[in-house]
């Protein structure tokens, strides 16, 4: 199975300041036969399921708000969100789709500073 | 719109069987697979398995071969997941996934409480 850590497992951000998720998978997620990269970002809040921010390493879903923008290659991946606002407060998990099981990162909580 | 509703909270005991169901709206459920996603207290996101809801075929995560079963019911746009043999170890939060373009999870269900106590 691909492991993936996340780092670090809690952040605490000013309103308004950048934060900053790192991922590491144990093998590459570069699919070589199409050149995607099967990488996705998760957002939960309490008591909500999983919300799909980025998936393919780098490409927002649909209606995300464009402070969050997710980048890497290969093994290491980071997510960003350039501006903290008060309703990002949650865990954000990475998810590796490049062969089954489908493994999930840790997650790491993010709160206001 | 897509909508991803599913079955309400269940206990059982050690040793049962729990058949939770996921009912998809707002788009042609034979086009999209399902995913089965568990989370325990305190636990990341576990992948339990998925089905393809055109053809019917499935693939399990290992850990939970031969415990779990995934099938579906196209007429009524409707996948299931049972897990058989549970022990305390399965009280979780169960999530059934819709598959975006074989590349992530794009809408959820709203979860299944699932407490397993004797």
């Amino acid at each position: 199975d691909i492991m993936m850590t996340q780092s670090p497992d809690s952040l605490a951000v000013s309103l308004g300041e950048r934060a900053t998720i790192n991922c590491k998978s144990s093998q590459s997620l570069l699919y070589s036969s199409n050149n995607k990269t099967y990488l996705n970002w998760y957002q939960q809040k309490p008591g909500q399921p999983p919300k799909l921010l980025i998936y393919w390493a780098s490409t927002r879903q649909s209606g995300v708000p464009d402070r969050f923008s997710a980048s890497g290659s290969g093994t290491d991946f980071t997510l960003t969100i350039s501006s903290l606002q008060a309703e990002d407060v949650a865990v954000y998990y990475c998810q590796q789709y490049y062969n089954t099981p489908r493994t999930f990162g840790q997650g790491t909580k993010v709160e206001i500073k | 719109q897509v909508q991803i509703v599913q079955s309400g909270a269940e206990v059982r005991k050690p040793g049962a069987s729990v058949k939770v169901s996921c009912k998809a709206s707002g788009y042609n459920f034979r086009n999209y697979a399902i995913n089965w996603v568990r989370q325990a207290p305190g636990q990341r996101l576990e992948w339990m398995g998925w089905i393809n809801t055109g053809k019917g075929n499935t693939k399990y995560s290992q850990k939970f071969q031969g415990r779990v079963t995934i099938s579906r019911d196209t007429s009524a746009s409707t996948a299931y997941l049972e897990l058989s043999s549970l022990t305390l170890e399965d009280t979780a939060e169960y999530y059934c996934a819709r598959d975006l373009l074989d590349a992530a999870f794009d809408y959820w269900g709203q979860g299944t409480q699932v407490t397993v106590s004797s």
